[in-house]
């Protein structure tokens, strides 16, 4: 019952350097997001997913890319980090487009400081 | 504009007694959807509970539950009882219209349960 696992859970970068957030999910769930939470603040939509081969920016998708091979993952990239991609990073899934009352489910989220 | 507001940074309130925690909303979009979602120290994002813009009744679960003043545009979660647990960070957030995938997040408000 892993739900929504993200990796890693916390890391470090240099100033122009790159990494890739990684996201999986076991529910089978068509639709995945990228959010950002910057500390005191809420979630804010960096890319999200409705299916396998099927990306969209959200409302902060600068400095990021995403990709979205298979229903499962859905990873994002930072290339050339930037001090203010310092945030904590979610990822979530949920089942097919629409108000589902379950909302979303998230991962345990990315701690991510650049320095 | 801001589309979710929550104007209490935070809250106390005594163990087993209840509590209202505000979050208004301004949209056009005559379809949307509320959620309120819960995040511990741990950092994790917890889906609580969820009301439609077309629902006619308050959504409750458990503890928890929504007081919905659609002409007011207002979203208060009301929690029932309250334990020690209940201390968290606590979101609302709305997803507008039937194809959006953008789930817009209010700042969040902090509640502390005293014993």
């Amino acid at each position: 019952n892993a739900g929504v696992t993200q990796t890693p859970k916390f890391r470090i970068l240099k100033i122009g350097q790159s990494m890739t957030l990684q996201c999986a999910q076991d529910m089978n769930h068509n639709y995945m997001y990228w959010y950002r939470q910057d500390p005191g603040m809420g979630l804010k939509l960096i890319y999200y997913s409705v299916g396998a081969g099927i990306t969209d920016k959200g409302e902060v998708p600068n400095g990021y890319n995403v990709s979205r091979s298979t229903t499962e993952d859905f990873p994002l990239r930072l290339e050339l980090a930037a001090p203010s991609q310092t945030s904590v990073y979610f990822c979530a899934s949920s089942y097919a487009l629409g108000f589902r009352p379950y909302g979303y489910t998230f991962g345990s989220g990315t701690r991510l400081t650049v320095v | 504009a801001q589309k979710i507001t929550q104007t209490q940074p935070g809250m106390f309130v005594q163990e087993k007694e209840a509590v209202t925690l505000d979050c208004t909303y301004d949209t056009s979009d005559p379809s949307y959807g509320l959620f309120w979602y819960k995040q511990p120290s741990s950092g994790e994002m917890i889906f609580l509970i969820y009301q439609g813009s077309y629902d006619q009744q308050n959504a409750t679960e458990g503890r928890y539950s929504l007081n919905f003043q659609k002409a007011r545009k207002s979203a208060n979660l009301v929690i029932s009882a309250s334990q020690l647990g209940d201390s968290a960070m606590y979101f609302c957030a709305m997803r507008e219209g039937w194809d959006n995938n953008d789930m817009r997040f209010g700042a969040g408000t902090r509640l502390t349960v005293k014993p």
